[in-house]
């Protein structure tokens, strides 16, 4: 089944302590991406990935960090966690043609900064 | 500016028609999209639109693109309780890493 995973599902963690929000896809998707949504805001875009290596950063970029080693795999680390980072993440992937294309969805993680 | 705006809340009696409004602000934009976001889940495509379009029909859905106004909709005839969600309006444009732009969502409700 085609399908995006990410883990944890949900998570309650404390301000400063390390943490990765792992995310794999099994469609062979060139194109990943992190998204975080809040009430009100909608999706906002964290940092996306065109291809293996190539990482670029979304709207709101500080306090995460992504790495792309592997074309299935796009995790997203926070660093130094604080409470305003307490969101709901989606990790998608997609098949881009030249004029843009759908995203396949992860079904989130609900992170909690105390 | 990038903003894709829609109203955040919409309330139907189940049997009617449902119209959820998105503006956006990008001319340039290629596609446009409604994602349906159900409890608990990710988002999901549920129809899409290309910018040289002007309408389009899907089963239960229509939409419909007025580019001079940068006004798109999202019509659900015979709405359903199974279709209250968080509809979500998105555009996608080319900006050499490509963007999709998410809108807030609009959360329908359905009374049975």
């Amino acid at each position: 089944e085609a399908q995006v995973t990410q883990n944890p599902r949900y998570l309650i963690t404390v301000t400063g302590k390390k943490l990765t929000v792992t995310c794999s896809q099994n469609m062979n998707h060139e194109y990943m991406s992190w998204y975080r949504q809040d009430p009100g805001l909608g999706l906002r875009q964290i940092y996306y990935s065109m291809n293996v290596e190539v990482t670029d950063k979304g709207d709101v970029p500080e306090g995460y960090k992504v790495s792309r080693k592997e074309k299935r795999n796009f995790p997203l680390i926070l660093e130094s966690p604080s409470p305003n980072q307490t969101s709901l993440y989606f990790c998608a992937s997609s098949l881009r043609t030249r004029f843009g294309g759908e995203l396949f969805f992860g079904e989130g993680s609900r992170l909690t900064v105390l | 500016g990038e903003d894709v705006e829609q109203s955040l809340f919409l309330s139907v009696r189940e049997g009617d028609s449902s119209v959820i409004n998105c503006t956006y602000t990008d001319s340039s934009s290629t596609y446009l999209y409604w994602y349906k976001q159900e409890p608990g889940a990710g988002l999901q495509l549920l129809t899409y639109i290309f910018s040289n379009m002007d309408m389009k029909q899907d089963q239960r859905l229509t939409v419909l693109l007025n580019k001079k106004d940068k006004h798109l909709s999202l019509r659900i005839a015979d709405t359903q309780t199974g279709d209250s969600a968080i509809y979500f309006c998105a555009e996608s444009k080319d900006t050499g890493g490509f963007k999709t732009i998410f809108g807030a969502g609009t959360r329908l409700f359905v009374k049975a």
